[in-house]
């Protein structure tokens, strides 16, 4: 079982939609969360850190479930500009604070 | 914008010539990072550095050197390159794993 894992998608949804990306992870000791986005060709980027109690930014939300081990990210009234894919990050304590990324989603709003 | 650049962008190599990739943070983050990039894998991390001459192998380090002899810089040498070793390549800084890494734009690396 890997250790983080996501639906790979693609999710297509119109503009306007709401979407949601679910995130399971396998390491119960995991500390840390969050969700990069990462757009063709580019760089990943911080998107949104998770945290237990939940939080927003915007129309993004995500959600943090430890009993379940996983994270979800939700988002409302989807533009154009969210097309890209959307990774799921995981990090743990193993000396360096082990870090996994999740292959990621990839989210296309259609017009 | 973190500061983290990344030479060269672009190379094609020959199997069995040895690289190095630069990657410059201007940050001054304690923690720096290489991975790698392949469809199906997500990203896989290949060394990191927790501080100057201080670095550790990831998951996926057969084949790869790296050092650190400054704070801001930290190279990948891929002793002699093979055709596995064809990906994108994403240096990233930050301060610990458990805050956030600013990647730099990465290089593609084709081995011919």
């Amino acid at each position: 079982r890997k250790e983080v894992e996501q639906d790979p998608g693609p999710f297509n949804v119109p503009e306007g939609a709401t979407v949601a990306f679910n995130c399971t992870y396998s390491n119960s000791a995991s500390q840390s969360f969050f969700w990069y986005r990462q757009d063709c060709r580019k760089e990943p980027k911080l998107l949104m850190s998770v945290y237990s109690s939940g939080n927003e930014d915007g129309r993004f939300t995500a959600q943090l479930n430890r009993a379940s081990q996983y994270i979800s990210l939700l988002i409302r009234d989807s533009k154009l500009s969210d097309s890209a894919t959307y990774l799921c990050v995981v990090s743990h304590s193993g000396g360096y604070q082990k870090v996994t990324f999740g292959t990621g989603t990839k989210l296309q709003v259609i017009p | 914008d973190a500061g983290i650049t990344q030479s060269p962008r672009h190379k094609v190599t020959e199997t069995g010539t040895p690289v190095t990739l630069r990657c410059h943070q201007t940050e001054n983050h304690r923690y720096m990072y290489w991975y790698r990039q392949d469809p199906g894998h997500g990203l896989r991390l290949i060394h990191y550095s927790y501080g100057v001459k201080d670095t550790d192998k990831g998951e996926v380090s057969d084949g790869y050197s790296v050092s650190r002899s400054k704070t801001e810089d930290f190279l990948l040498t891929l002793e002699s390159a093979t055709s596995s070793q064809t990906s994108v390549y994403f240096c990233a800084a930050g301060l610990a794993g458990e805050y956030e890494q600013y990647f730099g734009p990465g290089t593609r690396l084709t081995v011919t």
